[in-house]
């Protein structure tokens, strides 16, 4: 069975740059998380889809972010314009059903790195 | 917000057994203990996970007291390889953005 499928694995862009992630989720899995990793730290989510819907982005910097799920399936998470602080790791992660209570299945991340 | 709070770092040595506590005072009824594991560049990776007493699988065995404000992680025999950090996750079905909280985890060395 595939994993979950992110690409880039690597980005570097200067500041003020729009910046672009992909993600495919494991095939059947619903929920489709993102979440940022600052070095050293914890992942932070930043947004929640079941299916096509996006259920929970109440940690997501509407002001710059943005992110999309079509057809339920991939998503891009989106950054425009970039900061120097959005340098991290973007984790996407998919569960069969969704909540704290599933078993996550992450993607290797890209690293994003604004110069 | 479900925060959950683990020792920065812990040593040990191959072969040993290595327990990692994870206090979640403010666990909620309905919140799982789940532990992940991850290593440099990559995504983080399931270990286990429980709701009360213990669970055990093939890589390691999770504890988790009557009152559920804590949960201790216990790898038997370790080895170089698990070398990583290691987070505790508190959360239930349908859990808010807010409380779906990693923390900073714990990184665990393991020596020859």
């Amino acid at each position: 069975e595939a994993g979950v499928v992110q690409s880039p694995r690597y980005k570097i862009i200067e500041k003020k740059q729009p910046v672009a992630f992909w993600c495919n989720p494991i095939s059947g899995h619903n929920t489709l998380y993102w979440y940022r990793q600052n070095l050293g730290q914890g992942p932070e989510l930043l947004i929640r889809y079941e299916n096509e819907e996006a259920v929970d982005d109440s940690q997501l910097p509407k002001d710059r972010f943005s992110a999309e799920r079509l057809k339920g399936v991939d998503s891009t998470l989106k950054i425009q314009p970039a900061e120097l602080g959005d340098s991290a790791v973007y984790l996407c992660a998919s569960s069969p059903r969704g909540g704290g209570g599933e078993t996550q299945y992450f993607g290797p991340g890209t690293r994003l790195l604004v110069l | 917000l479900a925060k959950t709070t683990q020792p920065i770092s812990m040593d040990s040595y191959e072969g040993q057994e290595v327990n990692i506590t994870c206090s979640h005072n403010n666990i909620a009824t309905n919140d799982y203990i789940t532990w992940y594991q991850q290593f440099p560049s990559q995504g983080p990776r399931f270990i286990i996970q429980g709701y009360k007493t213990k669970v055990t699988n093939e890589v390691a065995s999770l504890f988790i007291p009557a009152d559920r404000k804590s949960s201790t992680l216990s790898l038997p025999r370790v080895s170089l390889s698990d070398t990583a950090v290691y987070y505790c996750l508190v959360g239930g079905l349908r859990s808010s953005a807010s409380k779906i909280i990693f923390g900073s985890g714990t990184r665990l060395s393991i020596r020859p």
